[in-house]
């Protein structure tokens, strides 16, 4: 089964550019996770969608950042215009959706760093 | 709201020595907890998870966890640890009334010396 498919890995930009990361689940997985982890700390959470409808994105700064997922399989996570701040390795997780907890499987990961 | 803290940022231990690393939780209600690793250049896998029942849960690679509600605690342990456990750790909470949403604490990175 392949697994959580992210690009770039890894991405440079200048403060105020715009950047914007690309992320494929878990064939099958309705739920899909978008989390920041900078240098230290734990992931957290951005984004949260169910097939094509945000879930939760209380901890998104929307004014810069903005997430899609048009036809509830791929996503789009999008930053603009960068701050220094927002340097930090950006991880995308799908799950199913059933009942209870299901247990969320990580992509690799996209490291923005931003000069 | 729930949250993770995670006391110990850096562990540097020699082969064949126990580990233990702590995690305490703040969550009003039933909670599911779980221990996530990353080993160097890898995604963050699961490492074992409580639910329910016992109180002392097994994972992979010889890793337990013992969860304490009166203490919130989880603590991971392992009686002997190996150059190849090398990674971060990190613990995550799960409420009862959040749905799917993982609250992950702040990671313990770990050496292990050959």
């Amino acid at each position: 089964e392949a697994g959580v498919a992210q690009s770039p890995r890894y991405k440079i930009i200048e403060k105020r550019q715009s950047v914007a990361f690309w992320c494929n689940p878990i064939s099958g997985h309705a739920t899909l996770y978008w989390y920041q982890q900078i240098l230290g700390q734990g992931p957290k959470l951005l984004i949260q969608f169910q097939n094509n409808g945000v879930v939760d994105d209380s901890q998104l700064p929307k004014d810069r950042f903005s997430a899609e997922r048009l036809k509830g399989v791929d996503s789009t996570l999008k930053i603009q215009p960068a701050k220094l701040e927002d340097s930090a390795v950006y991880l995308c997780a799908s799950s199913t959706r059933t009942s209870g907890y299901n247990e969320q499987f990580f992509g690799p990961g996209t490291r923005l760093t931003v000069l | 709201a729930q949250s993770v803290s995670q006391h110990n940022h850096h562990v540097i231990l020699s082969e064949a020595a126990s580990l233990e690393l702590g995690c305490n939780y703040s969550y009003g209600g039933t909670v599911n907890l779980f221990w996530y690793v990353q080993y160097p250049g890898q995604h963050l896998q699961l490492l074992l998870k409580y639910f329910s029942g016992d109180p002392l849960v097994k994972g992979i690679k010889g890793f337990e966890a013992e969860f304490i509600k009166s203490k919130f605690s989880f603590n991971l342990r392992k009686p002997s640890v190996q150059w190849s456990d090398t990674a971060e750790y990190f613990c995550a909470v799960n409420g009862a009334n959040a749905g799917n949403m993982l609250t992950f604490g702040g990671g313990t990175r770990l050496m292990v010396k050959p």
